[in-house]
């Protein structure tokens, strides 16, 4: 069955980076490509970019272009997102989901704190 | 970047009957390929989204009957037949048309 595993908590200070891992399984990894979508506490979903598993293409939110980087790691069918220079309001779970958005990750919390 | 706008943004449902969400797009979401990338999902309490309904009105695998999503260009709607107390959750559209992709504000749902 498909799955999609994320990493852990972190709980971050402003001005730094976080790397969020997306362990898949269950499928042929780099038939779909992996979106990365984030919710802050209480509120909606909002997409934050693609990564194209087969070729590393990227297409990312508009207004986190430059602060955000995705990538993929074929060998071990991961998926990773790193989000820099993090502020408060970047304090989100974070979602990945396949290509289609069929199968989610559980999330990972995010938490941005001094 | 194409708005997408529910309505109601909450609703509550007594067991048994029937209930509707609507969904506006900003922009026509028929794609020149001829699909129409408007999606549907569910998150339940502390869970993370599941898909119901892709490209208007297919059921996504496992999905029970009682869903149904319709509409065309830039109106949609999903609706359920027989609310059950397994619903309850937020409720979202979301479109990909131009593989940007963006999500309606929710609707929750909760029984009555």
């Amino acid at each position: 069955q498909v799955q999609l595993v994320q990493s852990g908590a972190e709980v971050k200070k402003p001005g730094a980076s976080v790397k969020v891992s997306c362990k898949a399984s269950g499928y042929t990894f780099t038939s779909y490509g992996i979106s990365w979508v984030r919710q802050a506490p209480g509120q909606g979903l909002e997409w934050m970019g693609w990564i194209s598993a087969y070729n590393g293409n990227t297409n990312y939110a508009q207004k986190l272009q430059g602060r955000v980087t995705m990538t993929t790691d074929t060998s071990t069918s991961t998926a990773y997102m790193e989000l820099r220079s993090l502020r408060s309001d970047d304090t989100a779970v974070y979602y990945c989901a396949r290509e289609v958005f069929d199968y989610w990750g559980q999330g990972t919390l995010v938490t941005v704190s001094s | 970047d194409i708005v997408m706008t529910q309505t109601p943004l909450s609703l509550s449902v007594t067991p048994g009957q029937p209930a509707s969400i609507s969904c506006k797009s900003s922009q026509s979401l028929l794609h020149s390929d001829g699909k129409t990338y408007l999606y549907w999902y569910l998150q339940k309490p502390g869970q993370s989204p599941q898909l119901l309904i892709y490209e208007v009105s297919s059921r996504f695998s496992g999905v029970p009957d009682r869903f149904s999503g319709s509409g065309s260009g830039t109106d949609f709607t999903l609706k359920i037949s027989r609310v059950e107390a397994e619903d309850v959750g937020v409720y979202y559209c979301m479109q990909g048309i131009h593989l940007t992709w963006t999500f309606g504000q929710g609707t929750k749902v909760e029984i009555k």
